[in-house]
């Protein structure tokens, strides 16, 4: 078993979809949480950033950790057809560990106008 | 910079070759960081410096593989005697902290024939 899990897709959904992407993980030493978007034949950009349990919202995204269920998601609220990218996730375990994270495979979204 | 600079933006190599992979990194940016992602597969951690130094390089393959980082600043990848499972993009990242956000740069896409 991997140490995060991610459903590689592809997902696909219609513009203005409430878009959900999960991951899962097995090491409950994670304490950060991060979501990157890549674009093809780009580097991986930062989304979200967050620590620890809870929820963190930034414009149409909102991050989500439950650290009890070993389980993170992002929402997009209002997909756009730029929306279309692969979603990965990746957390660290921090002080006391290493701050380098473990990235999921990612998972491909289709937002189709 | 801007942002992360690597070149070459694209490498075709024949096996047996060395070849070198370079990364520019954001100005004051003191963490560097090295990943392969191969088709289908998430980001591969391969080696961290923190300034000159590099205090992980637990990810590196193999002893054909060596980087280094001078001056805080510029690094190189090194890949000697190339093979072709060494065909990948490999993707520099820089941050400001350990315990932050990356910011990737676009990659060099590595083609051994």
């Amino acid at each position: 078993q991997k140490e995060v899990e991610q459903d590689p897709g592809p997902l696909s959904v219609p513009e203005g979809a409430i878009v959900s992407l999960n991951c899962t993980y097995s090491n409950s030493a994670f304490q950060y949480f991060m979501w990157y978007r890549q674009y093809s034949r780009k580097g991986p950009e930062l989304l979200m950033y967050t620590y620890s349990s809870g929820n963190k919202e930034d414009g149409r995204f909102t991050a989500q950790v439950d650290k009890s269920s070993k389980y993170i998601s992002l929402f997009i609220r209002d997909s756009q057809p730029s929306d279309s990218a692969t979603y990965l996730c990746a957390m660290s375990r921090g002080a006391g560990g290493s701050y380098i994270p473990t990235f999921g495979r990612g998972t491909s979204l289709i937002v189709h106008p | 910079g801007a942002g992360v600079s690597q070149s070459p933006s694209n490498k075709v190599t024949e096996k047996g070759k060395d070849v070198e992979l370079r990364c520019d990194p954001i100005s004051g940016h003191t963490a560097l960081y090295w990943y392969r992602q191969s088709l289908g597969q998430g980001l591969e951690f391969l080696i961290y410096f923190q300034g000159n130094s590099a205090p992980d390089k637990s990810g590196l393959p193999s002893d054909r593989f060596s980087a280094e980082r001078t001056g805080g600043s510029v690094s190189t990848l090194t890949i000697q005697r190339t093979q072709q499972e060494d065909s990948a993009v490999y993707l520099c990242a820089s941050s400001p902290y350990q315990d932050y956000g990356y910011t990737f740069g676009s990659g060099t896409r590595l083609t051994v024939v």
